[in-house]
């Protein structure tokens, strides 16, 4: 398996709910990512978790509140966004993670968010 | 041809053309340069990947060049297909900075027929 899977495809979400992005990867990568991408615009990192740990926050609002809970899961709980943070959100992976190194990142094909 | 704006960039090629995408990055200290190819309702894909310690490198029909001079990168892809209609985006990284991969503004390419 060498993909990594996001569900669900397509989300439309009030600013009062509270949901959640899936990404999963079984290719034993130990590092992963979400970033946001507007449309026309190149993606922006948000989190990266490396073995399991997450390892940067990029300045991201607590509305956003990402969980690893094994290596092969990365969520993204949502909870009282705005209409400006409606995205395709990309999750990625990557063999390794951490400071040392470079690895080649893998992404899924995104959640497209749309908040109302 | 090529045009910018307040539009994502984009270059038209004629299919069986070569063409040369280009990129200026940011940090004179990145190191580390890597070319994706997005295509429309899909995540970011590796194309081509350069250190700064070479000018060139060379895949299956497409090579990119670097420039550290002037902080420039370029994706040239040979014979261009209808398959290569996507945004490319060049992304840098500099070492010690882990997996921060900051991406370029992107290029729309359009394969003529």
């Amino acid at each position: 398996d060498t993909e990594v899977t996001q569900t669900p495809k397509h989300l439309v979400m009030g600013m009062t709910n509270k949901k959640s992005l899936k990404c999963e990867q079984h290719m034993g990568h130990r590092a992963m990512y979400w970033y946001k991408q507007k449309a026309k615009k190149p993606p922006e990192l948000m989190f990266v978790y490396s073995y399991e740990k997450l390892s940067i926050n990029e300045s991201v609002p607590s509305r956003f509140s990402p969980e690893c809970p094994n290596s092969s899961l990365l969520n993204l709980h949502l909870h009282a966004l705005q209409p400006e943070d409606s995205a395709l959100y990309l999750c990625a992976s990557s063999p390794q993670g951490g400071l040392a190194g470079r690895w080649t990142q893998y992404f899924g094909p995104g959640t497209r968010l749309l908040v109302l | 041809g090529e045009s910018v704006g307040l539009h994502l960039p984009t270059l038209s090629v004629q299919e069986g053309d070569n063409s040369i995408i280009n990129c200026a990055y940011s940090n004179s200290a990145s190191d580390y340069f890597i070319w994706y190819k997005q295509e429309s309702g899909k995540g970011p894909q590796f194309i081509i990947d350069i250190r700064s310690n070479m000018d060139k490198r060379q895949g299956q029909r497409v090579t990119v060049l670097l420039n550290k001079t002037v902080k420039h990168l370029s994706l040239q892809i040979a014979a261009t297909q209808p398959g290569d209609s996507a945004v490319y985006f060049c992304a840098e990284n500099m070492e010690g900075y882990g997996q921060n991969f900051v991406f370029g503004p992107g290029t729309r390419l359009s394969v003529l027929p």
